[in-house]
């Protein structure tokens, strides 16, 4: 298995639900990575975590909140978003060696 | 991190070479050179990592000169497939901290 996937394929919440990003990957990969991206811009990182630890916030708000439940799994837990995150939403893993990052379809994300 | 520099676009036909090229004057000792491809609504895709001179795979190839102050892209006879993002990022080999500059838009013609 060399693929990260990424669940739901498409989402659409109001700014007082909340709900679940899901990403997997099972490749042994130690980080993964969530990052957003806006229309025709690149991806920004917003957390990293490697060996089950978040080792990396980019400063991002606190209705965005992470976990990782094991080395397979990563989740995005979302409440109470603004109509200016939606965004697609894109998960990566990698290892500690080269090879770069494997990522996964990603979530769009629409907030109304 | 090494600030990396891309032209924002290039146009290209069926069938040529394309060769893209990415600035990054502060690389450091360990810092690896990693070519990643992105669709519309997809994720990047990994296309091609080097450290020194030449890599090549069966997609691309990899040219970075002795000072590695930059680094090009070559995509041999390319198709309207081709049309994509191009993004050039540089980091070590660790769990990096990867940041995408703004990429190259490549729109390949007929």
């Amino acid at each position: 298995d060399t693929e990260v996937t990424q669940t739901p394929k498409h989402l659409v919440m109001g700014m007082t639900n909340k709900k679940s990003l899901k990403c997997e990957q099972h490749m042994g990969h130690r980080a993964m990575y969530w990052y957003k991206q806006k229309a025709k811009k690149p991806p920004e990182l917003m957390f990293v975590y490697s060996y089950e630890k978040l080792s990396i916030n980019e400063s991002v708000p606190s209705r965005f909140s992470p976990e990782c439940p094991n080395s397979s799994l990563l989740n995005l837990h979302l409440h109470a978003l603004q109509p200016e995150d939606s965004a697609l939403y894109l998960c990566a893993s990698s290892q500690t060696t080269l090879g770069g990052y494997t990522f996964g379809s990603g979530t769009r994300l629409t907030v109304v | 991190l090494a600030k990396t520099t891309q032209p924002i676009s290039m146009d290209s036909y069926e069938g040529q070479e394309v060769n893209i090229t990415c600035s990054h004057n502060n690389i450091a000792t360990n810092d690896y050179i990693t070519w990643y491809q992105q669709f519309p609504s997809q994720g990047p895709r990994f296309i091609i990592q080097g450290y020194k001179t030449k890599v090549t795979n069966e997609v691309a190839s990899l040219f970075i000169p002795a000072d590695r102050k930059s680094s090009t892209l070559s995509l041999p006879r390319v198709s309207l497939s081709d049309t994509a993002v191009y993004y050039c990022l540089v980091g070590d080999s660790g769990f990096q901290k990867l940041v995408f500059g703004t990429g190259t838009r490549l729109l390949v013609s007929p």
